[in-house]
């Protein structure tokens, strides 16, 4: 199974700061890797699918990089409304599995 | 609007079973692949299951396999999830997810069916 580490697990932050989530996989995913967002007592949102294709209604303060077998979510600009938990997916072998989660926090 | 409902979720005895639905509206749920997603309560999430269109591709993780079993009715837009033989290590929150043809991304999620595994 491909295991996906996300760094780091919880992170503080303030309105107005550019926030960096990291993933890594064991092994090479290509660009089958993305992001979720999840608010307390809400489904999981996809944000970013294929590495860097922001969904539908997404804000662009969102983006999706890669560099090898490292992935990155950003957001350029916190929100109040992105205090959340994110979780990067590989999608590219079964079983797809999910990192273990960053909470960005105030 | 684009709708995916569970339910059939419960409290059961360890070795028991259930049937999960997920009732599915907005889209066209016939030319979709679907899976089933858990979450245990405050934890993180974890894929379970996936069923292709046509009901001709199955996978399972292999905490489930040879106990759950995915469904689907296209005529009925409904996705099943049956549960057998069920461990207390079962308990979650369980998800149906729509799945992106070109990604396998998870883009819509219903809100979920709880079931809680104990004596």
């Amino acid at each position: 199974d491909i295991q996906m580490t996300q760094s780091p697990s919880s992170v503080s932050a303030s309105v107005g700061d550019r926030v960096t989530i990291t993933c890594r996989a064991s092994q090479t995913v290509t660009i089958y890797l993305n992001w979720y967002q999840q608010k307390p007592g809400r489904a999981p949102k996809l944000l970013v699918s294929a590495t860097s294709t922001l969904q539908s209604g997404v804000p662009s303060r969102f983006s999706g990089s890669r560099s090898e077998t490292d992935f990155t979510l950003t957001i350029s600009s916190l929100q109040p409304e992105d205090f959340a938990t994110y979780y990067c997916q590989q999608s590219y072998s079964t079983p797809w599995t999910f990192g273990q989660g960053t909470k960005v926090e105030i | 609007e684009v709708q995916l409902v569970e339910s059939g979720g419960a409290l059961v005895q360890p070795g028991g079973s259930l049937r999960l639905t997920c009732a599915v509206s907005g889209f066209t749920f016939s030319i979709y692949e679907m899976n089933w997603v858990r979450q245990v309560p405050g934890k993180g999430l974890e894929w379970l299951s996936y069923i292709n269109s046509g009901s001709t591709t199955i996978y399972y993780a292999d905490s489930v396999k040879g106990r759950f079993t995915i469904s689907r009715d296209n005529a009925k837009n409904a996705l099943y999830l049956q549960l057998h033989s069920l461990r207390v290590d079962d308990t979650g929150l369980y998800y149906c997810a729509r799945g992106i043809r070109d990604s396998d991304a998870f883009d819509v999620w219903g809100q979920g069916t709880m079931v809680t595994v104990s004596s």
